[in-house]
């Protein structure tokens, strides 16, 4: 089953915008990751933030984590056209061995 | 740069038949994961191993679905015998000897879309 509750499931903005992604998942975690998904193709790891962290930057790349709602989100400022794709957050439960628990994703289409 | 490799990229094949994927993780990784994705849908682990044993197979159909690792290194998932439902991408992730941490990433292979007709 899917922890993951990701919003919103479509997203469709011009190029140079930004782009905001949210997730919400249940239980407690070790870490909280996002990963990009071209269309038909694997999963690219985005960003890990630990359960410790509240934000991290990585390039055009934010991600904020607030425990205690239990969700995170990923920005992605001045979007470009190879930016759509498909994006999920992925939990790492504090409980588990590793196992990655992914939500449903958000689709992203950046026009030129 | 190395990469998780996977065959085939694209199976079709007839319900009831039996199916098999093959995966080799990223040279030294100890940790294997194989997912399901249905369309639209995130992926959801099917098994996790470390190194050749099995640490959670609990999403893994076990009726008709399994999964080895015998030497630690590649793997195959099969599926026998194939139903309509079970028509999705199977993708292979690894990640290092920390991996069972969950502290460190997943590396993705290209995946393998079947479908079953």
């Amino acid at each position: 089953s899917q922890q993951g509750e990701e919003d919103p499931q479509a997203l469709s903005i011009q190029e140079g915008e930004n782009a905001t992604m949210n997730c919400s998942y249940k239980t407690s975690i070790n870490n909280l990751q996002w990963y990009r998904q071209n269309s038909g193709r694997g999963l690219v790891h985005l960003i890990l933030i630990r359960s410790n962290e509240r934000e991290k930057h990585s390039g055009r790349l934010r991600v904020t984590l607030d425990t205690s709602k239990k969700s995170s989100s990923l920005l992605i400022t001045a979007s470009r056209a190879a930016d759509t794709a498909s994006y999920f957050c992925a939990t790492a439960p504090s409980s588990n061995t590793g196992k990655l628990i992914f939500g449903q994703g958000t689709t992203l289409q950046v026009k030129p | 740069e190395a990469e998780v490799a996977q065959s085939p990229r694209y199976k079709i094949t007839e319900k009831s038949q039996a199916v098999a994927f093959w995966c080799d993780p990223i040279s030294g990784h100890a940790t294997l994961y194989w997912y399901r994705q249905i369309l639209g849908q995130g992926p959801e682990l099917l098994v996790q191993f470390q190194d050749e044993s099995v640490v959670d197979d609990s999403q893994l159909p076990k009726d008709r679905f399994s999964a080895e690792r015998l030497k630690g290194v590649d793997s195959t998932l099969k599926i026998q015998p194939a139903e309509l439902g079970d028509s999705a991408m199977y993708l292979c992730a690894s990640s290092d000897e920390h991996g069972t941490s969950g502290r460190v990433e997943q590396f993705f292979g290209p995946g393998t879309r079947l479908t079953v007709l």
